[in-house]
């Protein structure tokens, strides 16, 4: 299962990391993704780390989010700066699967951006 | 990139059938066979139910089946059950090497 921590209360313009630490699964050998659900909208896709290391960023966080992960003890982080009102929503990560599909996902984590 | 179109809302009694749209275009759904659908309740994680247009993952009913025509994919739930109430999500991999979703469906089972 993926489980992410990290979420919370942040002010706009300020930084936050989140993380999905993963078990009974190794990320090790696979790509993995963020995505948010800002309060009562649908879902977007944020980031993707491929197990080489390449990472791909949508447009509205580009510059601003960057993805990595820690092979060590089996967890994805996101780091978010200049945090914007537009980012609050619940953050999922999920494994990559068949035919860039993503499954499982973890319960999320809830980021809101506000003064 | 822009969200794919999903209605907003389908309804139908228990045991009927109803399918759910999602149209894009010749950059996502047109140009790739990886569409995924997502099912979701209420304060929950999203759950693949169909992957490669129509494949589904173990454990998921074979009541749900997904096809594609051109730039529109679509999933079909049979046998209407209570349980599948839930919000829907169709998801593309694209030519940018991103994933785009559509807006989401919100099934209602009358």
């Amino acid at each position: 299962q993926l489980v992410e921590s990290g979420g919370g209360l942040m002010q706009p313009g300020g930084s936050l990391t989140l993380a999905c630490a993963a078990s009974g699964l190794s990320i090790r050998n696979s790509y993995m993704s963020w995505f948010r659900q800002p309060p009562g909208k649908g879902l977007e896709w944020v980031s993707v780390l491929y197990s080489g290391g390449i990472a791909h960023y949508a447009d509205s966080v580009k510059g601003r989010f960057f993805i990595s992960r820690d092979k060590s003890n089996n967890t994805l982080y996101l780091q978010m700066n200049g945090l914007r009102a537009e980012d609050t929503a619940v953050y999922f990560c999920a494994k990559g699967g068949a035919r860039n599909s993503w499954t499982p996902w973890g319960q999320g984590a809830l980021v809101t951006v506000s003064s | 990139q822009s969200a794919l179109a999903q209605p907003a809302s389908v309804s139908g009694s228990p045991g009927q059938s109803l399918t759910i749209s999602c149209t894009g275009t010749s950059s996502d759904i047109g140009r790739y066979n990886d569409v995924s659908w997502y099912q979701q309740h209420p304060g929950k994680a999203p759950q693949l139910v169909i992957y490669d247009i129509r494949d589904r993952p173990s454990g998921v009913s074979d009541r749900f089946s997904g096809s594609k025509s051109g730039d529109t994919a679509s999933l079909t739930i049979s046998g209407l059950q209570a349980e599948d109430e839930a919000d829907y999500y169709c998801c593309s991999y694209t030519s940018d090497s991103t994933w785009v979703f559509g807006g989401g469906t919100k099934v209602t089972v009358l």
